[in-house]
């Protein structure tokens, strides 16, 4: 029920290129997240979003609550943005702020 | 820019051992979270916590968990008698409303021999 699902699982691109990860989840959300986790371990909040589409910099988010399916782009990559991108969904009527996590989406940008 | 901290970086513990695991959420953030994650796995979650009370706990987070608010700046995790598959990175998480966005902490790695 309440599956997050993320794809490609890896994703190799030249520095220079167009990167596009994808979410889709099951039922019904009231906030779509967006994470980047660092080599390190550490997780950073990119975008929170529940409808439309959202860009900060060089990367964009967008959702479609209809297909319940969400984007994340990011335009001109560079080796920094080597990371892995994590995508976790709120679901509607579930306790406030309980996140159901994908397994995340391993990008490795080369020079 | 405020930050949520955690403390340790890293903590080795044995079998069977207690464990606390520190967090200092940004600080005028109300609902504190606690996640995990094992080595090669997605992040899951483990508990929510506001008014000084918990408002969910996944499966996870049975009695072996406890989780406290002591002085109103701290918010810890405390495992009662580790086990092997207790072995994760742990994140805490704060936000200001319970559907705002979530700032985590630079995890706990935690490793039970």
């Amino acid at each position: 029920k309440n599956e997050v699902e993320q794809s490609p699982q890896n994703l190799t691109a030249q520095e220079g290129e167009f990167i596009t990860i994808n979410c889709s989840y099951s039922v019904g959300i009231s906030a779509l997240h967006w994470l980047q986790q660092h080599p390190g371990g550490g997780i950073v909040s990119l975008f929170m979003l529940s409808s439309g589409k959202k860009k900060h910099g060089r990367l964009i988010a967008t959702i479609n609550i209809q297909e319940k399916h969400s984007s994340l782009h990011i335009t001109a990559s560079h080796p920094r943005d080597s990371a892995v991108y994590i995508c976790a969904v709120a679901y509607r009527g579930s306790t406030l702020g309980r996140l159901y996590f994908g397994r995340g989406t391993q990008l490795t940008v080369w020079p | 820019e405020p930050e949520v901290t955690q403390t340790p970086s890293h903590q080795v513990t044995q079998m069977g051992q207690e464990v606390i695991l520190r967090c200092v959420p940004i600080s005028n953030h109300l609902y504190f979270y606690w996640y995990r994650q094992i080595l090669g796995q997605k992040v899951e979650f483990l508990v929510s916590f506001y008014n000084n009370e918990i408002s969910e706990k996944s499966e996870i987070f049975d009695d072996q968990f406890s989780v406290e608010r002591p002085d109103g700046s701290n918010f810890t995790l405390k495992i009662r008698s580790t086990k092997l598959e207790d072995s994760a990175m742990y994140f805490c998480a704060s936000s200001l409303g319970g559907w705002n966005e979530q700032f985590f902490g630079p995890g706990t790695r935690l490793t039970v021999l």
